[in-house]
Formats: C-alpha cells, structure tokens, sequence
C-alpha cells in the first residue's frame, strides 16, 4: 500500500487552463502538506493542513488553493495556470503540525506550455 | 525565519570510500534535523534524523553528527555503494516549530 499517493503523476497543460493535483495518505497522519520542487532541485514548503485547518501558507500566488475534505486528503487547485508554474509538486504527511518524520509522495511533475 | 545552507552541491567519490554532507542554519530555537534521500524521478525519502538534545546519531552505514553551539549538522555515509547515488537534502525544523526548511540539496555520485 502506498502511503501517500499523488494523482496525476504527469500533467502537461496550457497556459491559462486551471488543473488539480489530488493527495491521499493512509498512514492517519493529521497534517498534510504541500512542497514546489523547482527546476534547480530546491524544496520550499506552500501550505501545510492540520485536521483540515489551514495553518501554514506561504508567500504563493493566490491562483493557488489547497483544499482538505478531511484529514486523509489534500488537493492543490490551480488558476490561470503560468510557464513558471511548471515545477514538481509533493504532497507530504506527518504526525504532529511541525514536519517531523514526513513522508513524501512522489510527485507530480507539472508542465505548463 | 530559518535558513539551511548545505554543501557541497555535488560530490562525487569512489565506491567503498565515506561521503560527508554539512548543513549549517540559523534559527538558534532549531530542535529537529532531519536528512532526505531523493532518487531520480521519486519523492524525498528520510534516511535518518536527529534532535536537539543528541549529538550524534547511527544506522548501519548512515550517521548524523549535529552541534548545536556551531549550529551545524553532517550526514556521514560509510561503504558507499552505487545505489547510495541520489539528491540528498538535510532540514530544519525552527523556532515555531511548524515549517520544515530544506537546504539546497547535494548530488552525490557514487563511481564504481
């Protein structure tokens, strides 16, 4: 069983469409999160939900919102897509609210054209 | 708010020699260090981590050094193997205690 699993792995799309990226994890963590890997490998955390509160969100355009229908899920929605939104997103899952012993899905890998 | 720097960017040795990563931050209120491997085309997995009130930390051929006063922490891998060949990310987890930072992320290259 996958512990946090991402859907879609690859989204290839046009400038200006609005896409979702779907995240489950079945480990019953209670805070999920989501992180932008760049084209240079560098990882920086946009929101994180605990028991589906909003308790961090980064400087991230607000074409961005995540939305947490309960603990196990959160999905990452995005408007008016752009070129410099192509990027690899994660969603990650731990325990507590800090990021202690998160795991990581694996990713999907977002082209904008 | 906290920032981890992390060297070297790349780093290539020879199979069966120890590879050394070093990761300095800033947030002196830091108490979680943890060290993530990413191989191609995957998420970060964590290999090891370590907390505040402890120096040092080993898994087989993995270890984490951290010293609190130098505000730096060091992945040491022993007996490297190809598979050990990845993206390798140390973190930090600061004052507030509710954002996971990542430094830049180091390629090793284990040549055999």
């Amino acid at each position: 069983d996958t512990a946090v699993s991402q859907t879609p792995k690859y989204l290839v799309t046009q400038m200006g469409n609005d896409k979702s990226i779907k995240c489950e994890q079945n480990l019953g963590h209670d805070t999920m999160y989501w992180y932008k890997q760049d084209s240079k490998k560098f990882l920086k955390i946009m929101f994180s939900y605990n028991n589906k509160e909003l308790i961090i969100n980064e400087t991230v355009p607000n074409r961005f919102s995540p939305k947490s229908p309960d603990k196990a899920h959160l999905n990452l929605h995005i408007n008016s897509l752009e070129l410099g939104d192509s990027a690899v997103y994660f969603c990650a899952s731990s325990h507590g609210t800090g990021g202690t012993e998160a795991f990581f899905g694996q990713g999907t890998r977002l082209t904008v054209v | 708010g906290e920032n981890v720097e992390q060297h070297p960017s790349t780093l290539s040795v020879q199979e069966g020699d120890s590879a050394v990563i070093k990761c300095t931050y800033s947030d002196s209120a830091s108490n979680y260090f943890p060290w993530y491997k990413q191989e191609l085309g995957k998420g970060p997995q964590l290999i090891i981590d370590i907390r505040s009130n402890v120096g040092e930390k080993k898994d087989q051929r993995i270890a984490v050094t951290l010293n609190k006063t130098a505000k730096h922490f060091s992945l040491h891998i022993t007996e490297t193997q190809p598979e050990d060949s990845a993206v390798y990310f140390c973190g930090s987890i600061g004052e507030y205690g509710n954002k996971l930072v990542f430094g830049a992320g180091t390629i090793l290259r284990v040549k055999s």
